[in-house]
């Protein structure tokens, strides 16, 4: 089955600056590449996702690449802000299944 | 997206007992899953709740530890048996709806004593 992996488990980064998040997957017939963002005591909210027909997304301060050749996928956020410190979780899946998650990367951002 | 309604909302269990989780939706969705969540790790799926015949689980979850209801496309529960204190977690009821997204609902924080 799927297995996704994700890189760095925690990362700080100072405000403004920017913050990378990669993840790989196994599955080359996985086709959906969503993210999350959980903050503390609250449920996972979905902030992108990107399928395999697109190579780059982007929504305001945040974007996502896919790399299918290589099978990674990374989240891109510009001009960091406090209240982007979270946990951030990527996913993958393929048509009909569910999402199988990476273990989560915490994100603080220091004012 | 969907509107996921779950409980109860936490609870603290004796160890030997069980609970069940409900989960209604605010409309009929096709996929339900049931995630699991242990303290400060990532999402892991139980089993995927299929309207009108039995869940499917995924490795290393069993139906008489985890018995799932799938009575109508809104509504599901989750029980958890014969509690452990590694049963201590968030368990999560997610649906897939609107453009093929996965929401989550608020989830249900056990504490087995």
């Amino acid at each position: 089955g799927e297995n996704v992996e994700q890189h760095p488990s925690t990362l700080s980064v100072q405000e403004g600056d920017s913050a990378v998040i990669k993840c790989t997957y196994s599955d080359s017939a996985s086709n959906y590449f969503p993210w999350y963002k959980q903050e503390l005591g609250k449920r996972p909210q979905l902030i992108i996702d990107i399928r395999s027909n697109v190579g780059e997304k982007k929504d305001q301060r945040i974007a996502v690449t896919l790399n299918k050749t290589a099978k990674h996928f990374s989240l891109h956020i510009t001009e960091t802000q406090p209240e982007d410190s979270a946990v951030y979780f990527c996913a993958a899946s393929k048509r009909n299944t569910p999402l199988v998650f990476g273990k989560g990367t915490r994100l603080s951002v220091i004012a | 997206s969907a509107v996921i309604s779950q409980k109860p909302s936490r609870d603290i269990c004796q160890r030997g007992t069980s609970l069940t989780i409900q989960c209604q939706v605010d409309s009929q969705v096709t996929m339900m899953f049931w995630y699991r969540q242990q303290p400060g790790q990532s999402l892991t799926l139980i089993a995927t709740a299929n309207q009108g015949s039995e869940a499917t689980y995924e490795s290393g979850f069993v139906i008489d530890k985890f018995p799932i209801s799938r009575p109508n496309l809104t509504f599901s529960t989750l029980t958890v048996s014969n509690m452990s204190p590694e049963d201590s977690s968030i368990y999560l009821c997610s649906v897939i709806s609107g453009a093929n997204v996965l929401t989550f609902g608020a989830g249900s924080r056990l504490t087995v004593l």
